[in-house]
């Protein structure tokens, strides 16, 4: 069946560094692939998403491309903020069912 | 935000006990789904509706069942709950069932965090 491998975390971070988190997926077809971020007690939120190979997806700063011959879609933002601090998640779409399969998820903490 | 509630948002029950989740939307989207979160798992769907008395399994869907008498409203029933369904358990809704195909993403409530002893 699909799935979805996520780098572990926790990511710590100063504030202003580089930022990525590895995605990498497994899936018959072309699924679409996404990344969702939760903040403390929250439900999560979808921050980006890209629905074929090389489509880039971006949001506040973060960007993620579908790379279909690496079955990658890597997480990155040039200069973290420590309001980025949270659990992102990577997930992809099962068409057949239409619901989502995610990754385990990585927490980032970004210092001051 | 999008028009989910969730309730209870905690609750603490025994092992053994019947324990019904509501999620209840403002929103008329057909389809609704329910995910567990538990540390190293991610969300792993439980169980999805489509519409009105249509519902099916997800990949975890072993102790639960699911109700969905009316468009707003999807419940999840743990029968005879047991101690690993101890988790957060979230709701989800969509208007068209795909997101790559809809400008309105998937939106996420805030969750039950069930505990069982």
């Amino acid at each position: 069946g699909d799935s979805v491998t996520q780098m572990e975390g926790p990511v710590t971070l100063s504030e202003e560094a580089f930022l990525t988190i590895n995605c990498t997926y497994t899936a018959t077809g072309y699924p679409s692939l996404f990344w969702y971020v939760q903040y403390p007690g929250e439900g999560l939120q979808l921050l980006l998403k890209a629905t074929k190979a090389d489509d880039k997806g971006s949001n506040k700063g973060f960007e993620a491309t579908y790379r279909k011959e690496t079955t990658s879609f890597h997480l990155e933002k040039g200069s973290v903020q420590v309001s980025d601090s949270a659990v992102y998640f990577c997930a992809l779409e099962d068409t057949g069912r239409r619901a989502l399969t995610f990754g385990s998820g990585t927490r980032l903490q970004v210092q001051p | 935000d999008a028009g989910i509630t969730q309730s209870p948002r905690h609750k603490v029950t025994e092992t053994g006990t019947p324990v019904t989740l509501r999620c209840h939307q403002t929103e008329n989207h057909r389809y609704m789904y329910w995910y567990r979160q538990d540390p190293g798992h991610g969300l792993r769907l439980i169980h999805y509706s489509y519409g009105v008395k249509d519902t099916d399994k997800g990949e975890v869907s072993d102790g639960y069942s699911v109700s969905r008498s009316k468009t707003e409203d999807f419940l999840l029933t743990l029968e005879s709950a047991t101690s690993s369904q101890t988790s957060v358990y979230f709701c989800a809704i969509s208007e068209s069932g795909t997101v790559r195909d809809s400008n309105q993403p998937q939106h996420f409530g805030d969750g039950t965090r069930l505990s069982i002893l």
